[in-house]
């Protein structure tokens, strides 16, 4: 599976849209991306995935840039209980069980 | 509701001791996992099972055992070979058959051996 790499750290104002970027340059034509979200002391929660095509749902957008090496998680109007560490993964569909590799992630701090 | 359910969610044991964490699901799930988590890092994975009665070890095995004798039950113990057992503890599973698959994630429990 590929390596991703995120800032560590990222503030938002609430009501703001949160940007949050993905490099991802070792990506395989195969592999999908996928964002998962952990709120502090809870289990991470799917937030959204894409393979090549931008993609939105009622929690986010995905946007993955043309070459596919990388991507940005957009919360378009954030809000205080957005406040969590977002993890992007690039796995191939059903390598090694399912397993997904979580790296350090990005801490989103929502702020008044 | 469907979901998983993790028990209990803070555990405490004394240094020797076995521990099992119950993971449950009711989603119809295939694929179970556990994940180790470690303050301020990402989670790892310990062990993982496809189908009922067969499980694969993960990146960190060593001091852990697990069992599938139920498609909806996943334990996990915590064994005293286990050098580090502090942590958070998640089970999560999926739909393997699903393309792609999203891992749904129980609330997780807090080990703590004094």
């Amino acid at each position: 599976d590929a390596k991703t790499t995120q800032p560590p750290s990222m503030d938002c104002a609430e009501g703001r849209a949160a940007n949050l970027p993905c490099n991802h340059s070792t990506i395989s034509g195969n592999e999908y991306v996928y964002w998962y979200r952990q709120i502090h002391s809870q289990g991470p929660q799917y937030i959204i995935h894409g393979l090549k095509n931008n993609e939105t749902n009622e929690m986010a957008s995905l946007i993955i840039t043309e070459d596919r090496k990388s991507s940005t998680l957009i919360l378009p109007h954030a809000t205080l209980r957005d406040t969590a560490v977002y993890y992007c993964i690039v796995r191939v569909h059903g390598n090694q069980g399912g397993k997904l590799i979580f790296g350090q992630g990005t801490e989103l701090s929502v702020k008044p | 509701d469907g979901g998983i359910t993790q028990s209990p969610k803070y555990l405490f044991r004394k240094e020797g001791q076995n521990v099992t964490l119950s993971c449950e699901q009711n989603l119809n799930h295939d694929a179970m996992y556990w994940y180790r988590q470690d303050p301020g890092q990402g989670l790892r994975l310990i062990y993982y099972s496809q189908i009922v009665n067969d499980f694969q070890k993960g990146d960190i095995a060593e001091g852990y055992s697990v069992s599938r004798e139920k498609k909806e039950s996943f334990p996990l113990t915590v064994t005293s070979a286990q050098k580090n057992p502090t942590a958070f503890y998640l089970c999560a599973s999926s739909m393997l058959r699903a393309r792609p698959n999203e891992q749904f994630f129980g609330p997780g429990t807090r080990l703590t051996v004094l």
